[in-house]
């Protein structure tokens, strides 16, 4: 059974920094593509960044410079860091498993919320 | 990267069916076969209802359905049920990015 848990949303102020952390189990994360997506409160999902299976990294424009997808092979982890932060990044973040062929998002964490 | 158009909301009674519409441009929705629909209740994580465009993951019932026609995509839901109400969300593959929708809050009556 694949489960993603995420772990180190918290409150922060604006301008400081945050790492979000996704730990992964059923699935390898090095062998997937994986995202992070987030929700304000009260609004829609948005796509926040992707890292392919080669290591290709993609950010939305509003978080490019700023975020940072990374993941750790011997961790099993996805790792999201936030830098220079703005009260517009506030929301739940979710940590999600992109099917490479479906490029759609079949498995997804409980989220973790941050506010900024 | 601007969002799929949805409409705000959708609403039925148990039994009908209703359709929700997903306009993107030719870059996202009409570029690319890989349109997927996402079903989010209140306080829970969503749940993928499809993908390309019309195919059902393993578990989701068949009264769900999806389809394309140039930058538009609908997801259908027929024999609406009670545990049918929630948020749903179109979301398309664009390039090097992906770009989910508005969102619909879907009421049973």
């Amino acid at each position: 059974e694949v489960q993603l848990v995420e772990s180190g949303g918290d409150l922060v102020q604006p301008g400081g920094s945050l790492r979000l952390s996704c730990a992964a189990s059923g699935l390898t994360v090095s062998d997937n593509y994986m995202s992070w997506v987030r929700q304000a409160p009260g609004k829609g999902l948005e796509w926040v960044a992707t890292i392919y299976a080669g290591g290709s990294k993609f950010y939305v424009d509003s978080v490019k410079g700023r975020f940072t997808i990374s993941r750790d092979k011997s961790k099993n982890t996805l790792y999201l860091q936030m830098n220079t932060m703005r009260p517009e990044d506030t929301a739940v973040y979710y940590c999600a498993r992109d099917g490479p062929v479906t490029m759609a998002i079949d498995y997804w964490g409980q989220g973790t919320q941050v506010t900024v | 990267q601007s969002a799929l158009t949805q409409p705000p909301s959708a609403s039925g009674s148990p039994g009908q069916s209703i359709t929700i519409s997903c306009t993107g441009t030719s870059s996202d929705v009409g570029g690319y076969n890989y349109v997927s629909w996402y079903q989010q209740h209140p306080g829970k994580a969503p749940k993928l209802m499809i993908f390309e465009v019309s195919k059902r993951p393993s578990g989701v019932p068949d009264r769900f359905s999806g389809s394309k026609s140039g930058n538009t995509a609908s997801l259908t839901v027929s024999g609406l049920q009670p545990e049918d109400e929630a948020d749903y969300y179109c979301s398309s593959y664009a390039g090097s990015n992906n770009v989910f929708g508005t969102g619909t809050k879907v009421t049973v009556l």
